[in-house]
């Protein structure tokens, strides 16, 4: 068990609608991670936040945004589904500071757009 | 950019053969490296890092050597048994950033 935690872990929605995934990160952790994973893309990082504010942004889609609330959980929230954005996403985790700090993953959430 | 390129797979072994899964790495800096793997059906989990060269990662009897001359960061296992069986993604964060690049994974199967 890493300590991150996401909810759902499997949603099935229609296209065109809009979903919230939630994460949890381990306890004392101010860094939180967004991924995603196809199987035509492989992992792709999408965005970081750092104690509430963004940090990084990688391939995410206007569609999609995030935040992280002031108890440092974070919700990604995925609008205007297409069946393309069917994925794995994880939520990831780190502790203070910057380079060499180990990210902890969880468990993913299984997203199903039909 | 950073990038990360490890062997294709799938990789078939039998149980207690040699393993190794190659990765090499393309980065600006001196980046720490990992190995993470992924059973069927669930997350990710980390298997062992080294943040400098010529460190040695290890756990669970897998190890990988940071080759700073190679840029590389290979996984070994001299024994794999069939709980073995997983995808591996071989991974780097850079100085500085702390997000991770991903190889594509290799798939591992282990029969008994």
């Amino acid at each position: 068990d890493s300590g991150v935690t996401q909810t759902p872990k499997h949603l099935i929605t229609a296209t065109g609608q809009r979903v919230t995934l939630r994460c949890s990160p381990r306890s004392g952790d101010l860094s939180v991670y967004w991924y995603q994973q196809s199987l035509d893309q492989g992992l792709q990082f999408l965005i970081q936040y750092y104690n509430g504010e963004e940090r990084a942004k990688g391939n995410i889609l206007e569609r999609f945004s995030a935040q992280q609330f002031p108890d440092l959980h974070s919700e990604l929230n995925l609008s205007s589904l297409e069946l393309g954005d069917s994925a794995l996403y994880f939520c990831a985790s780190s502790g203070m500071g910057e380079s060499g700090n180990t990210i902890y993953f969880g468990e993913g959430s299984w997203l199903t757009v039909v | 950019g950073d990038s990360v390129t490890q062997m294709e797979g799938p990789v078939t072994l039998s149980e207690e053969a040699f393993l190794t899964i190659n990765c090499t790495y393309t980065a600006t800096g001196y980046p720490s490296l990992f190995w993470y793997v992924q059973y069927p059906g669930e997350g990710l989990q980390l298997l062992l890092k080294a943040t400098k060269a010529d460190d040695k990662g290890s756990n669970k009897g897998f190890e990988a050597t940071y080759r700073k001359e190679t840029t590389s960061f290979h996984l070994e296992k001299g024994s794999v048994q069939v709980s073995d069986s997983a995808v591996y993604f071989c991974a780097l964060s850079d100085q500085g950033y702390s997000t991770l690049t991903f190889g594509k994974g290799t798939m591992l199967l282990v029969s008994p």
